[in-house]
């Protein structure tokens, strides 16, 4: 069964600063799909960014970027020019490519919370 | 693109009491329907998941079952509430379409049993 580790529960950033979210995946897939998602608050989750596994280059949205290390199963998040806004859980998920209909539940790490120092 | 709708937003019940949660779809049709549930300050627990009308997959057994009795209509419900029954539930949806680009997220069922 695939697992995705989150191993660090809590972190903190000052504000304007760069922080960088540690996620590993256990998977024996080839092909797949890896996510950030944000839960404020409010507990809506937000999606942060994605990664298709059979695309090398690193996606970025913004000030979010990702290190994707397919070999070593590594999924990190880097946060540049923190804002008091980025303060909330994230939780870095996995869920399989092919299969569908079934087998593409998502699944999800337990989360680190993130803290801005103004 | 499309919306899930939950309902209620919070609930609070005594033990030993029935439960049921709704999740509809609007703006697609024919999608994966999935009910996680997450305990405080923990991540999201995969509960059951569903391809279509009638077909429910259990993750992991105990006091809730689903159902789906319409393809936009996705139901979680139990017959007598436990105080571990407490938690944050989400209903998400997943489309063929939308594969790699993330669920669908409702607003999610804050669930207090008393």
């Amino acid at each position: 069964a695939q697992t995705v580790t989150q191993s660090q529960p809590e972190m903190s950033v000052q504000e304007a600063e760069t922080v960088t979210l540690s996620c590993t995946y256990d998977t024996s897939e080839s092909d797949y799909y890896l996510f950030w998602y944000k839960q404020p608050p409010s507990r809506q989750m937000i999606l942060v960014i994605r990664q298709e596994a059979y695309k090398q280059q690193n996606a970025t949205e913004n000030r979010f970027s990702v290190n994707f290390q397919k070999a070593a199963k590594s999924f990190s998040l880097k946060i540049s020019d923190s804002q008091l806004g980025d303060a909330a859980m994230y939780f870095c998920a996995y869920t399989r490519s092919g299969g569908w209909p079934n087998n593409n539940d998502m699944r999800f790490g337990a989360g680190t919370r993130l803290t801005v120092k103004p | 693109s499309q919306t899930i709708h939950q309902w209620p937003a919070t609930l609070v019940q005594p033990v030993g009491s029935p439960l049921s949660l709704e999740c509809t779809v609007e703006g697609t049709s024919n999608p994966n329907l999935y009910w996680y549930r997450q305990a405080a300050g923990r991540g999201l627990q995969l509960l059951f998941y569903s391809v279509g009308i009638g077909q429910i997959s259990s993750e992991v057994p105990q006091n809730l079952s689903a159902s789906r009795p319409q393809d936009r209509q996705f139901i979680l419900s139990s017959k007598k509430l436990l105080l571990s029954d407490s938690g944050f539930y989400l209903c998400a949806g997943y489309t063929r379409l939308d594969r790699g680009k993330g669920y669908t997220f409702g607003s999610g069922t804050r669930l207090t049993v008393v």
